[in-house]
């Protein structure tokens, strides 16, 4: 079973500073896509970034990307110029079978001013 | 397009009660998908379906019961409440292809067990 491991509960970042969230994750596919979904306290999941695992180059979302290091399974997420609104629980997710994703246990994300 | 549809957002049940939580979705995506959330555990998937008709069993699926007769709903059934079942539960929904395993969710529903 693939599994993922998010080892940071919890992260704090200044408002207009950078911070960089860590996702390892196990599998033995070839073809699979990574996610960070954020999770506000409304609790609705939002999709943040997707990463397809056949393309070399990390994905980018405005102030969003990725470090994808597929042999080293790690898929981290760098938000820039953090702002207010980016306070929020973060899932790091795995996809290879189209109806169903496997989780980490999530990053709690403050945002000082 | 309303997206994925959840009801109630809330609710309280008393231990042994039986309760259908409700999902839609007007997207005509054929896979369709049940998780909770638990403190601490991030999300874990109860059911899911490939279409109308087709379901399946995830890694937690004790307790829970679920049918697909339209690829528009796909409801969750408790069948006696247990307080194990406190939790907050997602309903999500994905494309067959073409869509890179991309999960969409409702907003999800609170039910507390007593």
């Amino acid at each position: 079973a693939q599994t993922v491991t998010q080892s940071q509960p919890e992260m704090s970042v200044q408002e207009a500073e950078t911070v960089t969230l860590s996702c390892t994750y196990d599998t033995s596919e070839s073809d699979y896509y990574l996610f960070w979904y954020k999770q506000p306290p409304s609790r609705q999941m939002i999709l943040v970034i997707r990463q397809e695992a056949y393309k070399q180059q990390n994905a980018t979302e405005n102030r969003f990307s990725v470090n994808f290091q597929k042999a080293a399974k790690s898929f981290s997420l760098k938000i820039s110029d953090s702002q207010l609104g980016d306070a929020a629980m973060y899932f790091c997710a795995y996809g290879n079978s189209g109806y169903a994703l496997n989780f980490g246990k999530g990053t709690s994300l403050l945002v000082t001013p | 397009n309303a997206g994925v549809t959840q009801t109630p957002k809330f609710q309280v049940l008393k231990t042994g009660q039986s309760m259908t939580l409700q999902c839609a979705q007007d997207m005509n995506h054929e896979y369709m998908s049940w998780y909770r959330q638990d403190p601490g555990m991030g999300l874990r998937l109860i059911h899911y379906s490939v279409g109308a008709g087709i379901t399946d069993q995830g890694e937690v699926p004790n307790g829970y019961n679920v049918s697909r007769s339209t690829t528009e709903d796909f409801p969750l059934r408790l069948l006696s409440a247990a307080p194990s079942q406190t939790s907050v539960y997602f309903c999500a929904s994905s494309y067959t292809t073409g869509g890179g395993d991309t999960q969409y969710f409702g907003p999800g529903t609170r039910l507390t067990v007593l």
